[in-house]
């Protein structure tokens, strides 16, 4: 079975600072992984993907994330922080079944940008 | 970019009755998904359908669930028999295909039951 751990409920930053999400990942076959972010009675959103190609990955608004297999882990972060970067981020592992691909979410983590 | 629209945004039931989550995922998908999310806890994965029945489904997904694509554009849940555990913000999605990895969310049903 794959899991997901998000480190991390709610992390706060300043604007203009640095943000991290860390997520770590069980997977007993190369994972497929994702980030989502969830704005106030939004829907899920795709922010970027992980598909075995570039362990680098770059995604919208300027966030990316680094696959690291030794660590098994797949932080997002971002250089500098904006106000409309508040929201929840979810860290979730494709896994295939059947015909479909399903994904398993991490418990997610509320980011709060301070002014 | 295409949209998952689901309806109504908030639904407010008494325990025991049923209620029927409706979606309408993007319009050359063939993969449509239920996910839920109670309340300070993990989204999770429900039920997974295509091809006119479900591939997959969750633990939760018992027989008190069940889901429906009664015309070519609709997909739908329906709780018989609501209880109180089964509040929580119940998400679609939809995919074009089996080897396209992306998964687009509706915006969510808050179901709450009384």
């Amino acid at each position: 079975a794959q899991s997901v751990t998000q480190l991390g409920s709610h992390v706060s930053v300043s604007e203009g600072a640095l943000v991290l999400l860390r997520c770590n990942y069980s997977s007993s076959v190369p994972p497929y992984l994702f980030w989502y972010v969830q704005y106030p009675n939004q829907g899920l959103q795709l922010l970027l993907k992980y598909t075995s190609a570039a362990t680098l990955v770059k995604g919208i608004n300027g966030f990316e994330a680094e696959f690291k297999k030794s660590e098994t882990s797949f932080h997002l972060t971002k250089p500098s922080a904006h106000m409309s970067d508040a929201a929840e981020y979810f860290c979730a592992v494709s896994s295939y079944s059947g015909s479909a691909r399903q994904l398993t979410f991490g418990s997610g983590t509320q980011l709060t940008v301070l002014p | 970019e295409p949209e998952v629209t689901q309806t109504p945004s908030h639904q407010v039931t008494q325990m025991g009755q049923e209620v029927i989550l409706r979606c309408v995922p993007i319009s050359n998908h063939l993969y449509f998904y239920w996910y839920r999310q109670i309340l300070g806890q993990k989204v999770e994965f429900l039920v997974s359908f295509y091809n006119n029945e479900i591939s997959e489904k969750s633990e939760i997904f018992d027989d008190q669930f069940s889901v429906e694509r009664p015309d070519g554009s609709n997909f739908t849940l329906k709780i018989r028999s609501t209880k109180l555990e089964d509040s929580a913000m119940y998400f679609c999605a939809s995919r074009a295909g089996a080897t396209n990895e992306k998964l687009f969310f509706g915006s969510g049903t808050q179901l709450s039951v009384l």
